[in-house]
């Protein structure tokens, strides 16, 4: 079985440029979530959704975040403008149900801001 | 204080040892606690997950949780160079925390 697909694998950008990660969850899986992973600060939840539906974004660090799920089969992660501090690996998970069930990781997108 | 703490480690241990892994969490409403192992420069990978107060075994791996004491723990019996990783505690209230981890070591 596919687990969940991350793409791109590694992006390197110069500040300003808009970036875009996107997520494919596993088939049948209907919650997805976007993480943040930096030596400092560890792993941190940036927003998830239900059934395609944003629950808590109570993550994302400011407007220039932004998150969508157009379907169940697909996820984007969007920063714009981008900056150096957003440097790290962003990691998509999905689970089946809610958010309490186990959490399946994509491989993430190593994100470089020049 | 955070809501899940682990000690950053590193733990070293012999190989053929058992490993022991430990977290606390502070919400005391939370009802699922996860293990991931994540090695470096890959993602986080489940390895046990547990939802009630006692022991759960899977092959080399033991959950132990105790809600009274807000602590989960993971043992790893016989320790092989291969269990040489980041492990990452993780508690369920409404939604996934994490805690920074703890890095252990296994040398031959």
């Amino acid at each position: 079985d596919a687990g969940v697909i991350q793409s791109p694998r590694h992006e390197v950008t110069e500040m300003g440029q808009e970036v875009t990660l996107r997520c494919k969850p596993i088939s049948g899986h209907n919650s997805l979530f976007w993480y943040r992973q930096t030596m400092m600060r560890g792993l941190e939840l940036l927003i998830y959704f239900n059934n395609n539906v944003p629950i808590d974004d109570s993550g994302m660090p400011e407007d220039r975040f932004s998150a969508k799920m157009p379907n169940a089969s697909f996820s984007t992660l969007k920063i714009q403008p981008s900056e150096p501090r957003d440097s790290a690996v962003y990691f998509c998970a999905s689970s089946l149900g809610a958010s309490g069930g186990p959490q399946h990781f994509g491989d993430g997108t190593r994100l470089s801001i020049l | 204080q955070k809501e899940v703490e682990q000690n950053s480690g590193p733990l070293s241990v012999p190989e053929g040892a058992i490993a022991s892994l430990n977290c606390t969490y502070s919400d005391r409403g939370s009802q699922s606690f996860f293990w991931y192992r994540q090695y470096s420069g890959k993602s986080p990978e489940l390895i046990m997950f547990i939802y009630s107060n006692g022991d759960k075994e899977d092959g080399r791996f033991t959950a132990q949780l105790n809600k009274a004491s807000q602590y989960v723990s993971l043992l790893i019996r016989d320790s092989q160079p291969s269990d040489s990783a980041t492990y990452l505690c993780a508690v369920n209230t409404d939604k996934l925390i994490f805690g920074t981890g703890t890095r252990l070591q296994v040398f031959p």
